[in-house]
């Protein structure tokens, strides 16, 4: 059964581009969620995708945005990129969507901002 | 920013050893999950507690869901060499708005010495 696909793997992008990352989730899985990974913030939770509507948003500017598509495959969008964007994004699914619903995760997109 | 406190934050330990680290929170959670990462990789889910006072295995791996709900606890048993790398607790929340999201502990970097 094939894991959570995140494309592209690595990304080197400049401060005020723009950047576009996808996520496949695991096949089934309807719920697609986004991490942010920095050393020095940790995990932090971006946003939760469900049937095509975004369920809950992390505290994040609104630069940070995505969608979910009818297959259940999510992207997101990061505009005007600043230094401190630089990161591993990681993409996580589950079945559904609620407390219960143990995530499972892709290997990320490693973004770095010049 | 983390609600998670996760001690220890690292560990050097020589191969055949037990290890144990735990997690903690000011607010209840309905799921604690445990998950591993390795350079380079995604985090790779280890266990899925479900129920307050939970004791659950997996192979040389045990965790526990504190019966506040507000801790949990992980011990590898011998540890071997390939147990190497990052291991993160995290915790999901009941209720609408919570959705699937995970909080993250900060981690707990292990090194095991052959």
């Amino acid at each position: 059964k094939a894991g959570v696909t995140q494309t592209p793997r690595y990304l080197i992008k400049t401060r005020g581009q723009q950047v576009t990352l996808s996520c496949s989730p695991i096949s089934g899985h309807r719920s697609v969620s986004w991490y942010q990974q920095t050393p020095g913030q940790g995990l932090q939770f971006l946003f939760e995708y469900f049937s095509e509507t975004q369920r809950n948003k992390g505290n994040f500017p609104g630069r940070f945005s995505g969608r979910q598509f009818s297959n259940s495959r999510s992207e997101m969008n990061v505009s005007t990129l600043e230094l401190g964007d630089s990161a591993l994004y990681l993409c996580a699914s589950s079945w559904t969507t609620g407390s219960n619903q143990p995530q499972h995760f892709g290997d990320g997109t490693r973004l770095s901002i010049l | 920013g983390q609600q998670l406190n996760q001690s220890p934050q690292s560990m050097f330990i020589q191969e055949g050893e037990d290890v144990s680290m735990n997690c903690t929170s000011s607010s209840i959670f309905n799921t604690w999950l445990w998950y591993k990462q390795e350079p380079g990789e995604g985090p790779v889910l280890l266990i899925a507690l479900y129920k307050a006072g939970e004791l659950t295995s997996n192979g040389r791996l045990t965790a526990q869901f504190g019966i506040t709900r507000k801790d949990s606890f992980l011990n590898i048993s011998a540890s071997i060499p390939s147990d190497v790398g990052i291991y993160f607790c995290a915790g999901q929340r009941a209720g609408e708005t919570s959705g699937s999201r995970l909080t993250f502990g900060e981690g707990t970097q292990l090194t095991v010495n052959p």
